[in-house]
């Protein structure tokens, strides 16, 4: 059974900070994605990456796929209360065998 | 509007007694799953379907069936729930299974006592 680790489990940091989030795996990834989940609601899917080495961005975050396809990253610049949420990688092995990570709840303090 | 639907959203039930919940998409997707979330443990997948009359056992299928007769559905079964079946339980729809984009539905609620 393949693990997907995702640290840290909890960030709680002040507006304007910097963060990253990691994703790894022992395994390799046919695909990663990364998703946002908002209290009382269902994930919500923000990018999907698919080349090792691809570097995505989505206006503030940056997704980053490790070249072996092994990793990832989510980095977020200037962090806004907007930004607090559950955030979850997912890694697709061969698509056909998908692992969810335990999710990053992230709080982003005024 | 695209989306996932899923009831109830909130549920408490006792032990043994059994219930469905509901799922429906109107996506015209192939492939859906249900997934349990617990703190700490993430998303879990429970079943799957790749189509109708498709399914089969995703991570943790114990105590839980699924049925797909029509392409729009999915329900999932409890014949006898247990306290330890308490959880957030979410549905989820793609177009295809693997890279897609899945979209989950609002998530259930569920209290077994």
């Amino acid at each position: 059974t393949q693990l997907l680790e995702q640290s840290p489990q909890f960030l709680s940091i002040q507006e304007g900070e910097n963060l990253t989030v990691y994703c790894n795996s022992s395994s390799v990834f046919s695909s990663l994605q990364w998703y946002r989940q908002e209290p009382g609601e269902g994930p919500v899917l923000l990018v999907t990456v698919v080349t090792g080495g691809e570097v995505k961005k989505l206006k503030r975050l940056t997704f980053q796929f490790g070249d072996a396809r092994k990793d990832s990253s989510l980095h977020i610049t200037a962090a806004q209360p907007g930004d607090t949420g559950l955030y979850l990688c997912a890694g697709w092995y061969n698509n056909n065998d998908m692992r969810f990570g335990a999710g990053t709840r992230l709080t982003v303090k005024p | 509007e695209a989306q996932v639907t899923q009831n109830p959203r909130y549920l408490i039930t006792v032990t043994g007694k059994k219930l469905t919940v509901t799922c429906s998409q109107n996506m015209n997707h192939e492939y859906m799953s249900w997934y349990r979330q617990d703190p700490g443990l993430g998303l879990r997948q429970i079943y799957y379907s790749m189509n109708v009359e498709v399914t089969d056992k995703g991570d943790v299928p114990e105590g839980y069936k699924v049925s797909r007769k029509e392409k729009r559905n999915f329900p999932l079964i409890l014949e006898s729930p247990s306290p330890n079946q308490t959880s957030l339980y979410f549905c989820a729809s793609s177009l295809v299974r693997g890279w897609g984009t899945q979209y989950f539905g609002p998530g259930t609620r569920l209290l077994v006592l």
